[in-house]
C-alpha cells in the first residue's frame, strides 16, 4: 500500500517568514494529493490540492508543487501569519472519487508574531 | 451547506464496555470514511462505504469494531469491547462520487479508563 513521509514535525517561524513542508510517497499510481489544516481541536479542512497532471498551483499565500519523477511534493506558506498556525497533513490517493487517503503524520506550525 | 455532523462529540467509558458513535454526512455524498486518529498522528482509515457497501474495512479491527450505513446515508461504528488503546479521536468524512475532496466531521474524543 502506499506509504507517506512527511518532514519536518514541528516548524517555527516568525511572523513574515517562508514555510516549506515537505511530504514523499511510495505509490507510483498515486495521482492526487491534497494538504489538510487541523487547528486544535478542530476538524481538518482542505486548503489546497494538487492532482498529478499539474507540477505547482497556487491560492494566494499557499503554493504546493509537485515532482512525480522523485515522488515528492511540498507546501510552501508565504508571508506566514500566527493564524497559520495548526498541524498541517499531506495525504496521497489514486485520485478516483472513490479512493482511499493515505496521510503524513502531519507537521505542528508555530508562527510567532 | 450543512456539513458532516458526528456525535456524540467526547466520549468516557471504562475498559470492556461497549461504545457507539454517530455520523451524518453531507447531503448527497455517497462516499463515507471513517478514520481514526491518535494525539500527533494522521488520520488512519478504518472503513469506506460507498452507499451501504463497505468498500475497504481491510483496516478495521474486525473482533471488536463494527460498522454499518443503512440506507446509504447514517452510519454508525460500534466498539465492543473497548480497550485502553482506543482512547482516541474517530473522525467521520464524506465526499461525493465526482470529486475527491473529503469533508471531516468534528469528531468523537474518545476515553478508555
Amino acid at each position: 500500500g502506499e506509504n507517506v513521509e512527511q518532514h519536518p514535525s514541528t516548524l517555527s517561524v516568525q511572523e513574515g517568514d517562508s514555510a516549506v513542508i515537505k511530504c514523499t510517497y511510495s505509490d507510483s499510481a498515486s495521482n492526487y494529493f491534497p494538504w489538510y489544516k487541523q487547528e486544535l481541536g478542530k476538524r481538518p479542512q482542505l486548503i489546497i490540492d494538487i492532482r498529478s497532471n499539474v507540477g505547482e498551483k497556487k491560492d494566494q499565500r499557499i503554493a504546493v508543487t509537485l515532482n512525480k519523477t522523485a515522488k515528492h511534493f511540498s507546501l510552501h506558506i508565504t508571508e506566514t501569519q500566527p493564524e497559520d498556525s495548526a498541524v498541517y497533513f499531506c495525504a496521497a490517493s489514486r485520485g478516483s472519487g472513490y479512493s482511499t487517503l493515505t496521510f503524513g503524520k502531519g507537521t505542528m506550525l508555530l508562527v510567532s508574531p | 451547506e450543512a456539513g458532516v455532523v458526528q456525535s456524540p462529540r467526547y466520549k468516557i467509558i471504562e475498559k470492556k464496555q461497549p461504545v457507539a458513535f454517530w455520523c451524518n454526512p453531507i447531503s448527497g455524498h455517497n462516499t463515507l470514511y471513517w478514520y481514526l486518529q491518535n494525539l500527533g498522528q494522521g488520520p488512519e482509515l478504518l472503513i469506506r462505504y460507498e452507499n451501504e457497501e463497505a468498500v475497504d474495512d481491510s483496516q478495521l479491527p474486525k473482533d471488536r469494531f463494527s460498522a454499518e450505513r443503512l440506507k446509504g446515508v447514517d452510519s454508525t461504528l460500534k466498539i465492543q469491547p473497548a480497550e485502553l488503546g482506543d482512547s482516541a479521536v474517530y473522525l467521520c468524512a464524506s465526499s461525493s462520487l465526482v470529486g475527491n475532496e473529503q469533508f471531516f466531521g468534528p469528531g468523537t474524543r474518545l476515553t478508555v479508563l
